[in-house]
């Protein structure tokens, strides 16, 4: 069956220091893959869009990685702020208009 | 400015009762979506329109209905059929394939 997994632990990291998202997925072959911040009690909020011929974004301290071979995308957040505390959900986009969501990963920046 | 709007934030139905989810967006996307959020499963796909006057179930359709009478316009029934509908409800649109999709802030619905 098709799926997508997030690490479902919170991830807590010195302010300071990179973060690094794992999105896994099986079955898909997606066309592209989306990051979304989602803050408590708040809609997601897109952050980046990586397609499939793509191995690399960058958008100021994010960057996203995308390894169709591995079905595997890492999203990360260099120089982690308290203010990055939030989830972070993967969203894969198999050619059509269902975006597919993962659970997301909750960070937590400590000062 | 532009965005997506939904309405009320917070709904309390009675069992056995229909109740109406608005949303409504300015952005002229052609794509709506109707999204359910429980804790520790991520959003799931409800239902889902490309076009005004069409749309499609999505995973979990099962006790929910929607319109689509005006681009602008995707409102969200939740009917009594609907076995468990306390949840966390985002309405989303997007312009086409390959773009972001943007939400709303959702609507928290409880069944008292």
């Amino acid at each position: 069956s098709q799926k997508i997994e997030q690490n479902s632990e919170a991830l807590n990291i010195q302010e300071g220091k990179t973060a690094t998202l794992t999105c896994n997925y099986t079955n898909y072959s997606p066309a592209y893959l989306q990051w979304y911040r989602q803050d408590p009690g708040r809609g997601p909020v897109f952050l980046l869009l990586i397609r499939e011929n793509e191995k690399e974004k960058r958008k100021e301290r994010l960057k996203v990685t995308f390894d169709t071979t591995l079905k595997q995308s890492l999203f990360h957040i260099t120089a982690s702020q308290p203010a990055d505390s939030a989830t972070y959900l993967c969203a894969l986009a198999p050619g059509t208009y269902k975006y597919i969501f993962g659970t997301g990963t909750r960070l937590k920046v400590l000062a | 400015d532009g965005g997506i709007t939904q309405s009320p934030k917070y709904l309390f139905r009675k069992e056995g009762q229909n109740v109406t989810l608005s949303c409504e967006q300015n952005l002229n996307h052609d794509a709506m979506y109707w999204y359910r959020q429980d804790p520790g499963q991520g959003l799931r796909l409800i239902y889902y329109s490309q076009i005004v006057n069409d749309f499609q179930k999505g995973d979990i359709a099962e006790g929910y209905s929607v319109s689509r009478e005006k681009k602008e316009s995707f409102p969200l029934t939740v009917t009594s059929a609907q076995k468990n509908p306390t949840a966390f409800y985002l309405c989303a649109s997007s312009i086409a394939l390959e773009t972001e999709a943007f939400f709303g802030q959702g609507t928290r619905l409880t069944v008292v």
